[in-house]
């Protein structure tokens, strides 16, 4: 069946330094792939999102390549900060099948 | 515009006893809609979701059943309540056809005593 895995967390990284997060997923066909992202406190909610292969879904300085050779979509952004701390999601799409989260703490 | 309602926010429950949240969903038709629940540390684990009224898929076998007895509403339900079904119970809505971009509730926090 769909499955949708992500690296363990918790990841802890400086402010300004390059953050990865992993994910890769099996699904039958191309599913639409995404991010989500709950704030401590909050909901979850939409981060970013690509709908087929080779697009790129960008959001507020992060960024995730869906790569259907390798059935990734990993996240990136360049400069973390310190407000970026939150769990974040890997999911895709069809059944609407999420990796286990990975926690972000961004250290001043 | 479109709007989730999820309740009660926070609900105690003895072992043994029955269970019902319910969420509703304005300002879209025919919606797919779903139940996770999000144990800690756990992410999040999809455990019923639903193309149509009287349409349900399980994803995973367990002590927990759901409806959905009109186009917007979900209910997720129990007739025993187990100690293991504590847990974060999440409901969500996406466009039909469009099985990606959800939109999720606030959430109900479930702990069973």
């Amino acid at each position: 069946g769909d499955s949708v895995t992500q690296m363990e967390g918790p990841v802890t990284l400086s402010e300004e330094a390059f953050l990865t997060i992993n994910c890769t997923y099996t699904a039958t066909g191309y599913p639409s792939l995404f991010w989500y992202v709950q704030y401590p406190g909050e909901g979850l909610q939409l981060l970013l999102k690509a709908t087929k292969a080779d697009d790129k879904g960008s959001n507020k300085g992060f960024e995730a390549t869906y790569r259907k050779e390798t059935t990734s979509f990993h996240l990136e952004k360049g400069s973390v900060q310190v407000s970026d701390s939150a769990v974040y999601f890997c999911a895709s799409g069809g059944k609407l099948i999420f990796g286990q989260g990975t926690e972000l703490s961004v250290k001043p | 515009s479109q709007t989730i309602h999820q309740w009660p926010a926070t609900l105690v429950q003895p072992v043994g006893s029955p269970l019902s949240l319910e969420c509703t969903v304005e300002g879209t038709s025919n919606p797919n809609l779903y139940w996770y629940r999000q144990a800690a540390g756990r992410g999040l684990q999809l455990l019923f979701y639903s193309v149509g009224i009287g349409q349900i898929s399980s994803e995973v076998p367990q002590n927990l059943s759901a409806s959905r007895p009109q186009d917007r509403q979900f209910i997720l339900s129990s007739k025993k309540l187990l100690l293991s079904d504590s847990g974060f119970y999440l409901c969500a809505w996406s466009v039909e056809r469009d099985y990606g971009e959800a939109f999720f509730g606030q959430g109900t926090r479930l702990t069973v005593v």
